[in-house]
């Protein structure tokens, strides 16, 4: 098992412009789970996915946020009209429902700027 | 609500010295589970140990062992013969309350093992 794994690693996009994120967690895990870490803070929670049902998002989800995990594998996150607030590294973990810990596994992470 | 506090915004220890990180945190639930990640300079968040609020004892994981004094609400991680490679940010997290499983974060501590 590779871990979970994100693409791309870094991203630079002018304000105004749509951006998309993947997430491909650790094969066996059927929850997933996006979060927004910016500079000199903790990760804040943003989605969670339940195999494919998107079962809460956080209100730091605005509308220009979107995120999908079609068939319960992979998933992706969409930010339009990207604004300089939106500068951030965007974090992806998976976890087991399975296992009596559900330790949260996270992938490399993806950093946002927005010039 | 649930709340994770870290006081601790930077470290420093000496090589082959151990080191202790704060976590406190505040929940009203019986039933909860706390982790500890490290986050090097590439952004990954590694997971370390955890601790579950009913666990009779407190978790060691290789170098890495858990102060669980329950009554106190604390959680601190004990770093044993720390190496240069522990030099990172380390976050306490508390699993929330729910179905989620979601991940509520510290602020996170700063640590830099001098040679």
């Amino acid at each position: 098992d590779t871990g979970v794994s994100q693409d791309p690693r870094h991203k630079i996009t002018k304000r105004g412009q749509n951006v998309t994120f993947r997430c491909d967690p650790i094969s066996e895990h059927n929850r997933l789970y996006w979060y927004r870490q910016t500079l000199g803070q903790g990760p804040e929670f943003l989605t969670y996915f339940q195999n494919e049902a998107q079962l809460e998002k956080s209100r730091l989800l605005s509308d220009r946020f979107s995120a999908e995990r079609p068939k319960g594998s992979f998933s992706t996150l969409e930010i339009q009209r990207t604004e300089q607030g939106d500068s951030a590294m965007y974090l992806c973990a998976s976890s087991s429902q399975r296992l009596n810990q559900e330790t949260q596994y996270f992938g490399p992470g993806t950093r946002l700027l927005v010039l | 609500a649930q709340k994770i506090t870290q006081t601790q915004p930077g470290m420093f220890v000496q090589e082959k010295e151990a080191v202790t990180l704060d976590c406190t945190y505040d929940t009203s639930d019986p039933s909860y589970g706390l982790f500890w990640y490290k986050q090097p300079s590439s952004g990954e968040m590694i997971f370390l140990i955890y601790q579950g609020s009913y666990d009779q004892q407190n978790a060691t994981e290789g170098r890495y062992s858990l102060n669980f004094q329950k009554a106190r609400k604390s959680a601190n991680l004990v770093i044993s013969a720390s190496q240069l490679g522990d030099s990172a940010m380390y976050f306490c997290a508390m699993r929330e309350t729910g179905n989620t499983g979601k991940l509520i974060f510290g602020q996170g501590t700063t640590l830099q093992v001098k040679p």
